[in-house]
C-alpha cells in the first residue's frame, strides 16, 4: 500500500551546519509530495511541496527535489540555524478517482545547538 | 487572518464525560479533516469532510463524531471520552484538490482523567 518513510530522529546539529533528512514513499499513480513543520507548541505548517517529477520545492531556505527513479523526497538546507529547530513531516497525496488520501511520515525531530 | 481555529486549545475531561471540540476555517476550504498526535504514531486521521453535508470515517473513527452543516465548520464530538482518548487534536484544512497543501489549526491538547 502507499506509505512514507522518514528517518527517523531525533537529529542534532551545531547552528550552520548542512541537514539533510531522508524521505521516501510508495505510492501507485503520481503522488503530491510535501514537508511540514511542527514548531513546539504549534499546529503544522505547509513548508514546501512538488506536485510532479523532478519539480524541486523550495522555502525558507530548505529544499527538497522529486525523485520519481528513487521514490524520495528528501529535505535539505546548507546552513540551520536554532529557529529552525522542530519536527518536520514528510507526506504524499495520491488519488484514486474522487478519492483523496494524505499518507503521513512519523516524523523527524531536528534539534539545533547554538 | 485567514486561517483554521480551534477551540479550546486546552481540556481536561473526566471518563465518560462528552465535550465537542470547534474547529473554523474561513478560506472557503471544502475539505476539512480532524486528526490526533501521538507520540510515536505520527498523525492518525479520525473524520474528515469534502463539503457541506458530507462526511467520512477516516483510520480511528471510532468515539468520535462529526457533522458539516456549513462550509466553515467542522466539530469533533467525543461521546463519552476515555483515557485513551487524551491526545492533541488537530484541525486541517485545504481545496478539495489538496495540491495546494493543508492549513492546521494550533491544536487542541485534551487530557482524559
Amino acid at each position: 500500500g502507499d506509505s512514507v518513510t522518514q528517518m527517523e530522529g531525533p537529529v542534532t546539529l551545531s547552528e550552520e551546519a548542512c541537514l539533510t533528512i531522508n524521505c521516501t514513499y510508495t505510492a501507485t499513480g503520481y503522488p503530491s509530495l510535501f514537508w511540514y513543520v511542527q514548531y513546539p507548541g504549534e499546529g503544522l505548517q505547509l513548508l514546501l511541496k512538488a506536485t510532479k517529477a523532478d519539480d524541486k520545492g523550495s522555502n525558507k531556505g530548505f529544499e527538497a527535489t522529486y525523485r520519481k527513479e528513487t521514490t524520495s523526497f528528501h529535505l535539505e538546507k546548507g546552513s540551520v540555524q536554532v529557529s529552525d529547530s522542530a519536527v518536520y513531516f514528510c507526506a504524499l497525496t495520491v488519488y484514486a478517482g474522487n478519492n483523496r488520501k494524505l499518507i503521513w511520515g512519523l516524523g523527524t525531530s531536528l534539534a539545533v545547538n547554538p | 487572518n485567514a486561517g483554521v481555529t480551534q477551540t479550546p486549545k486546552f481540556q481536561v475531561l473526566k471518563t465518560g464525560q462528552s465535550m465537542t471540540l470547534q474547529c473554523a476555517q474561513d478560506m472557503n476550504h471544502e475539505y476539512m479533516s480532524w486528526y490526533r498526535q501521538d507520540p510515536g504514531m505520527g498523525l492518525r486521521l479520525i473524520h474528515y469532510s469534502v463539503g457541506a453535508g458530507i462526511t467520512d470515517q477516516g483510520e480511528v473513527p471510532n468515539g468520535y463524531n462529526v457533522s458539516r452543516s456549513t462550509t466553515e465548520d467542522f466539530p469533533l464530538r467525543l461521546l463519552s471520552a476515555a483515557p485513551s482518548q487524551t491526545s492533541v487534536y488537530f484541525c486541517a484544512s485545504s481545496y478539495f484538490t489538496g495540491d495546494g497543501g493543508y492549513t492546521f489549526g494550533s491544536g487542541t491538547r485534551l487530557t482524559v482523567v
